[in-house]
């Protein structure tokens, strides 16, 4: 079974600073990794994901993610936070297909301050 | 790309009545589609899993007498929540998982709230 740990329900940055948004995955199977976004009353958008091949994952709008093996996470960094950044970001975990169950975390809600 | 289309994006029912949701896929045939729920200000919880052909499999502690999952066809599922109550009240998207690295394709989400 999967499950997602999102580190930190609110998370907020100045415009400008770093966004570091964590999530530890726990996978009994090699995991496939997702990054969503969430504007309020809206549906869900990928930032980004990661499934086989290179562990540092490029996705829109400026963020990446680091896949990391042994410390089972895969947190999102964007290197300036810019006002349109706030919303809800939810980490998620697949087993790639035997279920192909998407399970998600808790979520984490950005503030950027001007 | 995969489109899925999801209807009606905002519904109002009184309490007691049935209401049904709609999941399309547009431009592909999808065997299995997840439903989620997601109450306000809270991550989304996987409902259901609905199978083409055959029975929805529900996560656990979901009430499958409640939450009537009709998959159809190849290109429509559907979502009936029976005799609604005020607590059903919450935001219901569906989606479609593709099978290795394409990743799923999610609904714009119906917003149901019983009064």
């Amino acid at each position: 079974a999967q499950s997602v740990t999102q580190l930190g329900s609110h998370v907020s940055v100045s415009e400008g600073a770093l966004v570091l948004l964590r999530c530890n995955y726990s996978s009994s199977v090699p995991p496939y990794l997702f990054w969503y976004v969430q504007y309020p009353n809206q549906g869900l958008q990928l930032l980004l994901k990661y499934t086989t091949g290179a562990t540092l994952v490029k996705g829109i709008n400026g963020f990446e993610a680091e896949f990391k093996k042994s410390e089972t996470s895969f947190h999102l960094t964007k290197p300036s936070a810019h006002m349109s950044d706030a919303a809800e970001y939810f980490c998620a975990v697949s087993d790639g297909g035997a279920t192909n169950k998407l399970i998600f975390g808790t979520g984490t809600l950005l503030a950027v301050q001007p | 790309g995969a489109v899925v289309s999801q209807h009606p994006s905002r519904v109002i029912c009184k309490s007691g009545t049935s209401v049904k949701i709609e999941c399309r896929s547009l431009d592909f045939q999808a065997t299995t589609m997840f439903w989620y729920r997601q109450f306000p200000k809270q991550s989304l919880m996987l409902m259901a899993t609905s199978n083409e052909g055959s029975k929805a499999t529900y996560e656990q502690g979901v009430e499958k007498d409640k939450f009537l999952i009709n998959h159809a066809s190849l290109t429509l599922s559907t979502l009936t929540v029976t005799s609604a109550h005020p607590e059903d009240s919450s935001f219901y998207i569906c989606s479609v998982g593709f099978r290795g690295s394409r990743g799923y394709t999610f609904g714009s989400g119906t917003r149901l709230t019983v009064v």
